[in-house]
């Protein structure tokens, strides 16, 4: 059971080029969020999801995008990086958005530099 | 708007010390409390979760507790070892119950020296 997997651990963009990060998870999980992590800012949703087909924005959204096809993937997509944009890159996911007791799990995290 | 805080940022024990770590949330409208632990280099893993009806949760020698009047939990540590050096955090998920609304704190690093 691997849970959430995150990929690429590391990487490493030029002002102005695009990636996306990948998140994976395995456990039917209707809910999957990415967030960001910054030093002294805590951690803040960017984009969540409460089932294929359906995103939203979280706090702090600009820059990037989203999409859910599938239940089992939830990518996160820098348009045109930023040295704003460097950080590090946490996929997270949940039974549901709502409900009793519903633990969310976290990847292990991705950590982008642009330069 | 929800804020959690948790104070102090860093935290030095020895080994062995009893310890406990704050955390305060202004909105007391909550639904349920957890507490992560983050490893440098890693994600974060669920420790404790409490529901907004509980006082309090156990997990082997971590023992959390919600005063949802106050707006304060603390996660009690006991015997600390060098292995829970980590950085410690609570999320607070809204009365609505949607984790899209979970508001973290900034965590608690704990270093426990041999």
């Amino acid at each position: 059971n691997a849970g959430v997997t995150q990929t690429p651990k590391f990487q490493v963009l030029k002002t102005g080029q695009s990636m996306t990060l990948q998140c994976a998870q395995d456990m039917n999980h209707e809910y999957m969020s990415w967030y960001r992590q910054d030093p002294g800012m805590g951690l803040r949703l960017i984009h969540y999801s409460v089932g294929a087909g359906i995103t939203d924005q979280g706090e702090v959204p600009n820059g990037y995008n989203v999409s859910r096809s599938t239940t089992e993937d939830f990518p996160l997509r820098l348009l045109s990086a930023a040295p704003s944009q460097t950080s590090v890159y946490f996929c997270a996911s949940s039974v549901q958005d709502r409900g009793t007791g519903n633990t969310i799990y976290f990847g292990e995290g991705s950590w982008l530099t642009v330069v | 708007k929800q804020e959690v805080t948790q104070i102090p940022a860093a935290l030095s024990v020895p080994e062995g010390e009893n310890l406990v770590l704050n955390c305060s949330f202004t909105d007391s409208a909550i639904y349920n409390l957890q507490w992560f632990r983050q490893d440098p280099g890693k994600g974060l893993t669920s420790l404790l979760l409490i529901q907004s009806s509980q006082r309090e949760q156990t997990s082997g020698r971590l023992n959390a507790s919600l005063d949802k009047s106050s707006g304060r939990s603390t996660l009690y540590i006991a015997a600390s070892q060098p292995g829970d050096s980590a950085t410690y955090l609570c999320a607070v998920r809204p009365g609505t119950g949607a984790n899209s609304k979970l508001t973290f704190g900034k965590g608690i690093t704990l270093s426990v020296r041999p």
